[in-house]
């Protein structure tokens, strides 16, 4: 099943903030976030773990909640080089295969 | 070092014709995966390998679609008698771990269009 985010869109200003979620409707194991920019590849931002484990950017931060199965990205005074659509992608359990499912996208588009 | 590279970059088919899609993958790298991305839509999962062995193929829309990967590094995507619902970019991935908790490196993809 597909991880649905929200919101689909969104518009800031540069040094605005913003949040993006990403709801699973099964158990979640790990969360891996990447951000694509158009005719691009996706690029690794960060991964969270069951358990707590984080690995990623230094200035992105992530909320992966357990029980709520969402995990949240956090992003603080915004650059305009953080323009481009955000992915989520959810992974099994130990063992699995490693592939992700990825929800829809969320479109950020940061002006001067 | 150098990232995932894929080739061609862009593909035009026509309808009924095969291609065939490669990616290598970051030196070393373990797992490589195949996903399909339409337009507007998040990369959807193909098939996976570990080393030379395909673990996962469940994502494969229809035995058009064959993967390989004989050696364990470079991979090969071949979509026989190619369908105009086939468009799509095509990306491969690959990571160094085996179970999933570790990242993956996109390559850019490759755009393949069947007219």
């Amino acid at each position: 099943q597909q991880p649905v985010q929200s919101p689909q869109a969104v518009i800031l200003r540069e040094g605005e903030d913003a949040v993006i979620n990403c709801s699973s409707s099964k158990a979640l194991y790990s969360v891996h976030w990447y951000r694509q920019k158009h005719g691009e590849a996706p690029v690794f931002l960060m991964i969270l773990l069951k358990g707590g484990e984080q690995k990623g950017h230094e200035k992105i931060s992530a909320s992966f909640n357990e029980k709520k199965q969402q995990s949240s990205l956090y992003l603080t005074a915004s650059q305009l080089s953080y323009s481009g659509t955000y992915f989520c992608g959810t992974g099994g359990p130990g063992g699995n295969t490693g592939k992700l499912i990825f929800g829809q996208g969320t479109t950020l588009q940061v002006k001067p | 070092g150098a990232g995932v590279s894929q080739s061609p970059r862009y593909k035009v088919a026509k309808r009924g014709q095969d291609v065939a899609l490669r990616c290598d993958p970051i030196s070393g790298h373990v797992s490589l995966f195949w996903y399909q991305q339409a337009l507007g839509q998040g990369p959807e999962f193909l098939t996976y390998f570990q080393n030379e062995a395909q673990l996962d193929k469940s994502g494969l829309p229809s035995d058009r679609f064959f993967a390989e990967r004989p050696e364990g590094s470079v991979s090969t995507l071949k979509i026989q008698r190619t369908q105009q619902e086939d468009s799509a970019v095509y990306l491969c991935a690959s990571s160094s771990y085996v179970q999933g908790r570790d990242e993956q490196y996109f390559g850019p993809g490759t755009r393949l269009t069947v007219t």
